[in-house]
């Protein structure tokens, strides 16, 4: 079955940058069929969707985060990445990568909004210096 | 605060039905498809109702999902101790231009 795995250093200094990789088995980040997503929820706190990508590179950005968020696909080695630049504790979050279905539409293509399976089992990212 | 408006906390005890509301806007779930996911403690959201009312493989009759205009419900019947978990109700939003999720609701069987 499909599963996901994200990774990255567990703690980061303010105004750093945030780097996480998830990698993805059992489907291929390249099928066509789905976007890929990153979620962070904060301690005790609910989810804030942070963009989709999809495997040609085309992504769409959370308008509050979209500043400070990059986030690419390496097909080669089955894997996206997220950048988050200039963070502060406020960033200090479980980072979920998931799968979200891409629908198609006579004019365009894009992902279903809201619709993630399956989620990775997330990381803590801790911003503290 | 959360732009879809869910309940803190519900309860209920063993085989009772309870319902979760969420409740948003006509550019959220007005004109979009709601998707619901629960959440065990210290483990990952799991899809659990997905285009309003519509259960993956694997997840059990109980959980039930219906929207009427701009607010979605979620109802388990049957309710069980493994039931005991955090829900989040999430759509699309037309006008934010991104995802927005419901802030939680965390169910306690008594």
């Amino acid at each position: 079955q499909v599963q996901l795995q994200e990774s990255g250093p567990g703690l980061v200094k303010p105004s750093e940058t945030l780097s996480l990789t998830c990698t993805v088995s059992g489907d291929s980040v390249s099928s066509g069929s789905y976007y890929w997503s990153w979620i962070r929820q904060p301690p005790g706190k609910g989810l804030e969707w942070i963009g989709y990508i999809y495997y040609s590179g085309s992504t769409n950005y959370n308008p509050s985060l979209k500043s400070r968020v990059t986030i690419s696909v390496d097909t080669s080695k089955n894997q996206l990445s997220l950048k988050l630049s200039s963070v502060t504790a406020a960033d200090t979050a479980v980072y979920f990568c998931a799968r979200a279905p891409r629908l198609c539409s006579s004019a365009s293509c894009y992902a279903e909004g809201g619709w993630f399976d399956p989620w990775g089992q997330g990381t803590l990212v801790i911003v503290s210096s | 605060q959360s732009v879809l408006t869910q309940p803190p906390s519900a309860s209920g005890t063993p085989g009772q039905r309870v319902t979760i509301s969420c409740s948003g806007s006509s550019s959220n779930i007005g004109s979009n498809y709601v998707y619901w996911y629960h959440q065990l403690p210290g483990t990952a959201p799991k899809l659990l109702i997905y285009r309003n009312n519509q259960r993956p493989s694997g997840v059990p009759d109980r959980f039930s999902g219906s929207k009427s205009g701009t607010s979605v419900s979620l109802a388990i019947s049957g309710l069980r101790s493994e039931d005991e978990a955090d829900y989040y109700c999430a759509t699309w939003d037309d006008n934010l231009n991104r995802v927005v999720f419901g802030g939680g609701t965390k169910l306690t069987v008594l």
